[in-house]
Order: C-alpha cells, then structure tokens, then sequence
C-alpha cells in the first residue's frame, strides 16, 4: 500500500492563480481531510469528507473548495490565491469508525504564494 | 472547544537518555482520543502513540510511553534510551469525533550525541 499520496510536493503561485492539490489513498478509507499547517504551528482542518459525495468545512475553510467523487481522491482546489494562503497542506485519511479513528498523513504540499 | 496546550516550544536529551515532553488539554466530550504525531524534517506526519480516554492503562509502543493523567487532563510523552532519529517536533493532539482533530502548537526535540 502505497498510503496517502500528495502531489505537487511543491509549488509557486502567483497571487490571483488557482491550482488544485491531489490526494489519494488506497487504504479504502472512508474519511478524508485537508489540513494546513502554517510555520510554528499546529495543523487547523480546512475540509473533510464522509464519504463519497459528501463533504463539509473545517476550522478554515474560506478560500477553498473540494469535492470527492471516489472513496479514493480528495482534491482540494484554490481559486484566487492569496499569500495568506502559504502554507503547508496535508491530507490525511481515516476509517472513521469506532476504534478507527487513527488519521493517517500524506507528506505534505509545500505552497508559496507570491 | 477543544484546545491542546504544549507549554514546551523547546527541549533537548542527550543520546540514550529519557525526556518527558508536556501536553495539556480542554474538552467537554467523554469520549475521546489522544495522539502523538512526529513530525521530521522532512514533514510527514508520523503517528508515534495514541490513547483512548476510557482506558486507565498507559498506552507504551517500544521506547514511547504516556502518562495519561484523565482528571488533570494531561497527557505526557516520554522518550526512552533517545536516539538520533527522535529529533523531529513532536505534536500533541485531542480528537472527540472523526472530524474534530486538534493540535498543539508542538515541541521541537534535540538529541545531542
């Protein structure tokens, strides 16, 4: 099992451009996440999902949109960046049941906003 | 709210000894989880431990233990026979719900050789 996997590992932006960042997992996970992680901080969740079709905001969701159309991919997309939104994104995945509520991380997308 | 308060931005061991890093947290929720995640230079979060609230034993994963103190709502790791390979930061984290997973602001652990 490959686990949670992210892609870009890093990535410029222009403020104003819009770009979508990839995960997927292949641990048949129902839950999904996007946290971001700013320099010196703890992870805030941005947005999760239950399940296919379905999803809901986090502690910050303003400047982001996501959807998820498999059990599989999560994708989370960013509209008109804004350096406020530099930062590092994981994604994480859960069974999200009782006793399995263990998230597991990808390694991270590293976003800089200019 | 849940908040997770780690009151140690910093700490160092020396190779092959033990080091305690402090975490303090705030729920109204009976049920709930406790992590330790590490995380290296390279980013990836690693989950080191975690531990049930309903459980009175000490959660232990080889040279990693908790001391998981319910009525003072604390939850503390220690780091035996510390390693090289243990600098990274470490974060503490509560969750009450599949979705509601909050984090301390971590501690950066230095091994010294």
């Amino acid at each position: 099992n490959a686990g949670v996997t992210q892609t870009p590992k890093f990535r410029i932006l222009k403020i104003g451009q819009s770009m979508t960042l990839q995960c997927t997992q292949d641990m048949n996970h129902n839950y999904m996440y996007w946290y971001r992680q700013d320099p010196g901080m703890g992870l805030k969740l941005i947005y999760y999902s239950v399940g296919a079709g379905i999803t809901d905001k986090g502690e910050v969701p303003n400047g982001y949109n996501v959807s998820r159309s498999t059990t599989e991919d999560f994708p989370l997309r960013l509209e008109l960046a804004a350096p406020s939104q530099t930062s590092v994104y994981f994604c994480a995945s859960s069974y999200g049941t009782l006793n399995q509520e263990t998230q597991y991380f990808g390694p991270g997308t590293r976003l800089l906003v200019l | 709210a849940q908040t997770v308060t780690q009151s140690q931005p910093e700490m160092s061991v020396q190779e092959a000894e033990t080091v305690t890093l402090s975490c303090t947290y705030d729920t109204s929720e009976s049920d709930y989880y406790l992590f330790w995640y590490k995380q290296p230079p390279s980013r990836q979060m690693i989950l080191v431990i975690r531990q049930e609230a309903y459980k009175q034993q000490n959660a232990t994963e080889n040279r990693f233990s908790v001391n998981f103190q319910k009525a003072a709502k604390s939850f503390s790791l220690k780091i035996s026979d510390s390693q090289l390979g243990d600098a990274a930061m470490y974060f503490c984290a509560c969750q009450t719900g599949a979705n509601n997973l909050f984090f301390g602001t971590g501690t950066r652990l230095t091994v010294i050789p």
